[in-house]
């Protein structure tokens, strides 16, 4: 069966900071990822997704960046971090963006200091 | 632009109660409508997919259907128990193969 991880469950940064959350995904080949971002009291806004090793596109402008090294692994970074860089941090996979449901982490809670 | 809302943003019944959960999308043109549960400090786990040429989908005590035409979906939950106490999210697959999600109904079943 699939699984996905992420880690680290939780991290306190300092502003300014450099951050790199990693997501794995086993049990599959060529997923699509997903990272998602969940500010408190708030839905839930798509970052940015892949489709394949090295192919990244991004919804939102930010000092975020994320990276596709391996079929398997993809990782959201920041060189600086900001304040408003606080909250919970999913990624999620699916086969079939059409006919197959998301599938999501454990989550990653980020609080910048 | 997709837009989606859910109603009501939060709900208290007592265990053994059917109850229905909304889900509004304005653009109809959607390629299916996923519906999540999230516990505290928790990630999402999917419940149900009904694609857009679906009417409905059934899990267990769970049935979703889906009106593309209105604009709404709506969760069924039967015979609810302590355990189904969450949040339920719905989203909508837009034509961008991107998932709209909605802010939530926190559900709270009372035993």
């Amino acid at each position: 069966s699939q699984t996905i991880h992420q880690w680290p469950a939780t991290l306190v940064q300092p502003v300014g900071s450099p951050l790199s959350l990693e997501c794995t995904v086993e049990g599959t080949s060529n997923p699509n990822l997903y990272w998602y971002r969940q500010a408190a009291g708030r839905g839930l806004q798509l970052l940015f997704y892949s489709v394949g090793i090295g192919q990244i596109s991004s919804e939102v402008p930010q000092n975020l960046s994320a990276s596709r090294p391996q079929d398997r692994q993809f990782i959201l970074s920041s060189k600086k971090l900001l304040l408003s860089d606080s909250g919970f941090y999913l990624c999620a996979w699916s086969a079939s963006p059409e006919f197959s449901p998301q599938h999501f982490g454990d989550g990653t809670r980020l609080s910048i200091l | 632009k997709q837009e989606v809302t859910q109603i009501p943003a939060a709900l208290s019944v007592p265990e053994g109660e059917n109850l229905v959960l909304n889900c509004s999308f304005t653009d109809s043109a959607i390629y299916n409508l996923q519906w999540f549960r999230q516990d505290p400090g928790k990630g999402l786990t999917s419940l149900l997919l009904i694609q857009s040429s679906q009417r409905e989908q059934t899990s267990g005590r769970l049935n979703a259907s889906l009106d593309k035409s209105s604009g709404r979906s709506t969760l069924y939950i039967a015979a609810s128990q302590p355990g189904d106490s969450a949040t339920y999210l719905c989203a909508a697959m837009d034509s961008s193969y991107k998932l709209i999600f909605g802010s939530g109904t926190r559900l709270l079943v009372r035993p």
